[in-house]
């Protein structure tokens, strides 16, 4: 079992729609998790982080964790083209060295 | 970008020759990570280190060295290239939790 797993997709919404991203993690113990987006041909850039049980939200997007399922999310309303990318989410496993493990990432296309 | 800069940007070497890719950070974070990016993997973590020569494997280590002799920097060292290596390597750093990325570098190994 890996220790980050998300579905590869694509997945594809229209304009405008609720895009929903998904992503199940294997070491229950773990503390910390973020989302990435990634362009193609470029670096990830972090669009949020979660810590705790519940939801966050920063303007269209809405990071939701669920520690008792192990398993986290990523909601963008109102999606628009320039959502177009690869999500990747990521974990930090219990550990006191910083480990940092990524998913396959999911990629996401916005149709206008 | 975070104060990170990878260098080269580009390589193409040879298969059976060594290869070794510089990560610089500014920032003075604790961690730094080395990655390999293929496609259908998403990230896979090659090695990272917590500290001035404090390093551990990630789960793509097996043909891949490190050091950090200084907080600035951490070198990725491929012992005998290979073809299978041909891959985008990103390293990143973090202070405590959320981590930034360089720019990749684009290793081709013929």
């Amino acid at each position: 079992q890996k220790e980050v797993e998300q579905n590869s997709g694509p997945l594809s919404v229209p304009e405008g729609a609720i895009a929903s991203l998904n992503c199940t993690y294997s070491d229950r113990g773990s503390q910390s998790f973020f989302w990435y987006r990634q362009y193609s041909g470029k670096s990830p850039e972090l669009i949020m982080s979660i810590y705790s049980n519940g939801d966050k939200e920063d303007g269209r997007f809405t990071a939701q964790l669920n520690k008792a399922s192990q398993y986290v999310s990523l909601l963008i309303r109102d999606s628009q083209p320039s959502d177009s990318a690869t999500y990747l989410c990521a974990v930090n496993p219990p550990s006191n060295t910083g480990k940092l493990i990524f998913g396959q990432g999911t990629t996401l296309q916005v149709k206008p | 970008d975070a104060g990170i800069t990878q260098s080269p940007r580009h390589k193409v070497t040879e298969t059976g020759t060594p290869v070794t890719l510089r990560c610089h950070q500014t920032e003075n974070h604790r961690y730094m990570y080395w990655y390999r990016q293929d496609p259908g993997h998403g990230l896979r973590l090659i090695h990272y280190s917590y500290g001035v020569k404090d390093t551990d494997k990630g789960e793509v280590s097996d043909g891949y060295s490190v050091s950090r002799s200084k907080t600035e920097d951490f070198l990725l060292t491929l012992e005998s290239a290979t073809s299978s290596q041909t891959s985008v390597y990103f390293c990143a750093i973090s202070q405590d939790t959320e981590a930034f990325f360089g720019q990749g570098t684009r290793l081709t190994v013929v």
